[in-house]
């Protein structure tokens, strides 16, 4: 059973171009990181929410996470060939550090 | 800051060999480590949990005694994969976490090649 719901799994867009990425659980958690992760390198992390509502934006990226706490969204606007990569949003329950992850969003951005 | 290094970045060894890799907290202590193995095109799927001083705790369907962990201080972690075997090949990935918050900082990844 996947606790946590990631889609698109594929996304091949055109250069300039808006997307939304969704993470969708019946659980709650107490925080959700959002990672993007290139071909042989580890994940890196783009952010963190914590609050109910929270909306976060990282120039060109804005995340939020919903008032439940169940889900989050990754909107990119305006997509360039640089945002191409692999997409993961995790979350965490409880004390114990660990972190669920989604499927992954594919991204590819063409020029 | 955050960083976390991984050792080596890539590995080929014969079938039945014993790999070793290394995840170190370069500027931050870490009381917990986490182990990952990542396939082509998938998402990652936890091994194993590593705190310094106490055993590991592994997930459902991980081999303990084929996947040795050693937390020995707060900023190393070792992952042995014992008699590796063609099916082990894969993308290994470490992550750590500090003494306060829940973010998680990820190591480069281990690619393990066996043959």
């Amino acid at each position: 059973t996947q606790l946590l719901e990631q889609s698109p799994q594929f996304l091949s867009i055109q250069e300039g171009e808006n997307l939304t990425v969704y993470c969708n659980s019946s659980s709650v958690f107490s925080s959700l990181q959002w990672y993007r992760q290139e071909p042989g390198e580890g994940p890196v992390l783009l952010v963190t929410v914590v609050t109910g509502g929270e909306v976060k934006k990282l120039k060109r990226l804005t995340f939020q996470f919903g008032d439940a706490r169940k889900d989050s969204s990754l909107h990119i606007t305006a997509a360039q060939p640089g945002d191409t990569g692999l997409y993961l949003c995790a979350g965490a329950r409880g004390n114990t550090g660990k972190l669920i992850f989604g499927q992954g969003t594919t991204l590819q951005v063409k020029p | 800051g955050a960083v976390v290094s991984q050792h080596p970045s890539w590995v080929i060894c014969k079938s039945g060999t014993s790999v070793k890799i290394e995840c170190r907290s370069l500027d931050f202590q870490a009381t917990t480590m986490f182990w990952y193995r990542q396939f082509p095109k998938q998402s990652l799927m936890l091994m194993a949990t590593s705190n310094e001083g106490s055993k590991a705790t592994y997930e459902q369907g991980v081999e303990k005694d084929k996947f040795l962990i050693n937390h020995a201080s707060l900023t190393l972690s070792t992952l042995t994969v014992t008699s590796a075997h063609p099916e082990d090949s894969s993308f290994y990935i470490c992550s750590a976490r500090g003494l306060a918050g829940e973010t998680q900082y990820f190591g480069p990844g281990t690619r393990l090649l066996v043959l």
